[in-house]
């Protein structure tokens, strides 16, 4: 079974500080995301990778980056956090349109 | 106007009830997907679908490309069946993977 891990389920972080959000994927999958979820909006894309050091910009990406050194490892980062992104951040790999996510990630930004 | 449409968005069902969910696009797809969302976040893939119909338990997808249109079926209902029930679809052409905003279904005992 693939098996996707992310770093942390719940997190609480300030107002201005750099958050890491982490992702790891066991199946040797080239494309990974990163998504957040929000009632009412469903799942937005924020990033994905096709390929190590590869990114493309989701549907929103302001506030966000991503690193991707690593085939297994995908990082989503907060460069300065800030109270609208409270959200469930969610991780999935893919392979032949088959996504696998991670258990989600809750952060809350005071 | 979203790409991806669901109906209901909220469905509160007896245990034992016939429960459908459906789903309506607007793009051209290469797959479909139902997802399945327990409270606490994570999300497991019950079907994916390119044509005609799956069945897996007492869960059943249907596909119709013609109309665009799909629906997931839940028979003989459990409260364990409790969860939001998401449409996803691969988009045709682009590299893009579009969410529906989810069913919240509620069986209760």
């Amino acid at each position: 079974d693939v098996k996707v891990t992310q770093s942390s389920r719940y997190l609480v972080k300030r107002t201005g500080e750099k958050v890491f959000l982490e992702c790891v994927q066991d199946m040797d999958h080239e494309n990974m995301f990163w998504y957040r979820q929000d009632p009412g909006l469903g799942l937005r894309l924020i990033y994905f990778s096709y390929d190590v050091k590869m990114k493309e910009k989701g549907d929103i990406p302001e506030g966000y980056s991503v690193s991707r050194e690593k085939k297994e490892r995908f990082s989503l980062i907060l460069e300065s956090a800030s109270t609208n992104q409270t959200s469930m951040y969610l991780c999935a790999s893919e392979q032949g349109y088959e996504q696998f996510f991670g258990p989600g990630t809750r952060l809350t930004v005071l | 106007k979203n790409e991806v449409e669901q109906s209901p968005q909220n469905l509160t069902a007896q245990e034992g009830e016939f429960i459908t969910i459906n789903c309506s696009y607007s793009v051209g797809i290469s797959a479909l997907h139902w997802l399945q969302q327990h409270p606490g976040g994570g999300i497991v893939s019950l079907f994916m679908l390119s044509s005609g119909k799956k069945k897996h338990g007492r869960l059943i997808a249907t596909i119709n490309i013609q109309e665009k249109h799909s629906s997931l079926h839940i028979t003989a209902s459990h409260p364990r069946d409790s969860a939001v029930y998401i449409c996803a679809v691969w988009t045709s052409g682009t590299y893009k993977y579009i969410f529906g905003t989810g069913t919240r279904l509620k069986v209760l005992a």
